[in-house]
């Protein structure tokens, strides 16, 4: 089964609406995650690495007043696309560190897809 | 259900030789997308290649190719005249009902 868990799988917003996407490590705790957007046919973008009780550390391009990122508790870290509009329309995907984050396994959620309207 | 399996956790190889990372798959789905990211130290995941279920050809990128086996469900990536710089995870994705990404292959490429 799943170990790393998003929530919405998909969401369809109005533009100028804010949108709150989770990501939770299922079985393991994860001092790092990370968030990542795909534009159609195009790699994944690494947008921000995400540290429990600490800040994120953003990607250069990524606007941090755009994107919050909050890493709350081992289990969970949250991204919210504030004030959302058309082109932040994507495919949004999280990862996390189950172990030491040089040697630990990667595990992916399966992606929340976000239709801003 | 969706499922990405992965088996080699970690690989060596020398460099210039060619290798073959492993991937098979399960979907119930008769149209999906079988991808190949790198991702370096860096984090960011690199698109590699990409086969449709209905494509008849097997993918070809460079020095990139996807062995793909319909019936056995596999999708192997093959890298021809590996480079030190190909060291990196390597992770096989399906793209049906939703994003399934396989645990990821540590390739690591020696002198």
């Amino acid at each position: 089964g799943a170990v790393v868990s998003q929530h919405p799988s998909w969401v369809i917003c109005k533009s100028g609406t804010s949108v709150k996407i989770e990501c939770r490590s299922l079985d393991f705790q994860a001092t790092t995650m990370f968030w990542y957007r795909q534009f159609p046919k195009q790699s994944l973008m690494l947008m921000a690495t995400s540290n429990e009780g600490s800040k994120a550390t953003y990607e250069q391009g990524v606007e941090k007043d755009k994107f919050l990122i909050n890493h709350a508790s081992l289990t969970l870290s949250t991204l919210t696309v504030t004030s959302a509009h058309p082109e932040d329309s994507s495919f949004y995907i999280c990862s996390a560190i189950r172990g030491l984050s040089n040697t630990g396994e990667l595990f992916f959620g399966e992606g929340s897809r976000l239709t801003v309207l | 259900a969706q499922k990405i399996t992965q088996t080699q956790p970690g690989m060596f190889v020398q460099e210039k030789e060619a290798v073959t990372l492993d991937c098979t798959y399960d979907t119930s789905d008769q149209s999906y997308g079988l991808f190949w990211y790198k991702q370096p130290s860096s984090g960011e995941m690199i698109f590699l290649i990409y086969q449709g279920s209905y494509d008849e050809q097997n993918a070809t990128e460079g020095r990139y190719s996807l062995n793909f086996q319909k019936a056995r469900k596999s999708a192997n990536l093959v890298i021809s005249a590996s480079q030190l710089g190909d060291s990196a995870m390597y992770f096989c994705a399906m793209d049906a009902e939703k994003l399934t990404f396989g645990t990821g292959t540590r390739l690591t490429i020696i002198p």
